[in-house]
């Protein structure tokens, strides 16, 4: 069975600080995709980023970057020089092996991140 | 941009009610999903159509069914709501491909059972 553990429940952070959001998995296949999702209080979850097990490659988008790391089973967010507009419920969520087009996804429990003016 | 769009934001029953929750998309998804999400739970996936009138069972089925007459469409039912059913409800959708496309979501509806 797949497994996310998001183990902070809750961070807050100072703005203009840099954070790291965890986020470990468990899985038996091979091929896999990982993502983190953003859910503002507004309610709606807004996809960040999709990552496949076979691209260990870090990724940077601006303020955001994310470390994936295959042998901790590990693919951790980070945010630079935080901003208010970060607040938010982060979410990691891990895919099924590709089962023609059937797969789930399972999400770990979130992240609350304040950021405090 | 994709769009789904959920019936209400915000919706009160009674228990034994009889409950729908409707969800559409206008991107041309096979995939639609429903969550429920409750505090130090994250999201739990009901139930989930691959195609129209396709559903597959999710990890918490029971005391829900759902419908799916139309591609844009997926309907979420509570024969007989109990307080336990109390949630935020999630619904999402994607594009089948051959590699895992992300999910779409709508803005929710925040459920009270009375």
């Amino acid at each position: 069975a797949q497994k996310v553990t998001q183990a902070q429940t809750e961070i807050s952070v100072v703005e203009k600080e840099d954070v790291t959001l965890d986020c470990v998995y468990e899985t038996r296949d091979t091929t896999y995709y990982l993502f983190w999702y953003k859910q503002p209080p507004s309610g709606e979850l807004v996809f960040l980023i999709r990552r496949n097990s076979f691209d260990e490659q870090n990724e940077i988008s601006g303020r955001y970057s994310w470390n994936f790391q295959k042998s901790t089973s590990s693919f951790n967010f980070t945010i630079t020089a935080s901003q208010v507009v970060d607040s938010a419920v982060y979410f990691c969520a891990l895919s099924e092996a590709p089962n023609f087009g059937n797969e789930k996804l399972t999400f770990g429990t979130g992240t609350r991140l304040t950021i405090i003016p | 941009d994709v769009k789904v769009t959920q019936s209400s934001r915000y919706l009160v029953k009674r228990t034994g009610e009889k409950v729908f929750l409707e969800c559409v998309q206008d991107m041309d998804h096979e995939n639609m999903f429903w969550y429920r999400q409750d505090p130090g739970l994250g999201l739990r996936l009901i139930y989930f159509s691959y195609d129209v009138k396709m559903k597959e069972k999710g990890d918490i089925p029971e005391g829900y069914s759902v419908s799916r007459e139309k591609k844009e469409r997926f309907s979420l039912i509570l024969e007989s709501a109990s307080t336990n059913q109390t949630s935020m409800y999630l619904c999402a959708s994607r594009t089948s491909g051959m590699s895992y496309n992300e999910q779409f979501f709508g803005p929710g509806t925040r459920l009270t059972v009375l």
